[in-house]
């Protein structure tokens, strides 16, 4: 089975602060998607990360991929509360074609 | 509209009773996927649909079945619940290679 370790499990910051959540495997994966989830409802995609080494840039919300595409990171520059959610980290691939593997999720708090 | 739907929306039954929770796209998605998810645990795929008639196991496919007769529908089907199935399910559907998952608005399960 592989493994996606996401961390931090929770972050609780300030409107204006920038974070950084990190998604890390052992596994080589073909791609790397990035979800947002609000409560009650299904989780959202935000991106997908391809290439080792990519970077993509989606307003405040800056995503990389591991050059080994083991591993990736989701930077917010000044967090604001809009931005309160629990954030999925998805391994595309791997071991079977077709396959999905989360990360544990990082719920984040933006306080006003 | 594009959606997944999923039905019921909740759901409480009791153990060794037999249910089936359905799922329906309108996007002519070649590939659906079911999760479950738990607190702590994120999001695990159950099973995964590449195409019509055709199904592999995700990582926990234990006490569940799935078929794929159409292209649109996906139902999960608990034979024997128990409560160790107690979750939140997800259906989900992608339009092609990149697997990016449309969600369902999600199911609610309780087996007492």
């Amino acid at each position: 089975t592989q493994l996606l370790e996401q961390s931090p499990q929770f972050l609780s910051i300030q409107e204006g602060e920038n974070l950084t959540v990190y998604c890390n495997s052992s596994s080589v994966f073909s791609s790397l998607q990035w979800y947002r989830q609000e409560p009650g409802e299904g989780p959202v995609l935000l991106v997908t990360v391809v290439t080792g080494g990519e970077v993509k840039k989606l307003k405040r919300l800056t995503f990389q991929f591991g050059d080994a595409r083991k591993d990736s990171s989701l930077h917010i520059t000044a967090a604001q509360p809009g931005d309160t959610g629990l954030y999925l980290c998805a391994g595309v691939g791997g071991t079977s074609y077709g396959k999905l593997t989360f990360g544990q999720g990082t719920i984040l708090t933006v306080h006003p | 509209e594009a959606q997944v739907t999923q039905n019921p929306r909740y759901l409480i039954t009791v153990t060794g009773k037999k249910l089936t929770v359905t799922c329906s796209q309108n996007m002519n998605h070649e590939y659906m996927s079911w999760y479950r998810q738990d607190p702590g645990l994120g999001l695990r795929q159950i099973y995964y649909s590449m195409n019509v008639e055709v199904t592999d196991k995700g990582d926990v496919p234990e006490g569940y079945k799935v078929s794929r007769k159409e292209k649109r529908n996906f139902p999960l089907i608990l034979e024997s619940p128990s409560p160790n199935q107690t979750s939140l399910y997800f259906c989900a559907s992608s339009p092609g290679d990149s697997y990016e998952q449309y969600f369902g608005p999600g199911t609610r399960l309780t087996v007492t």
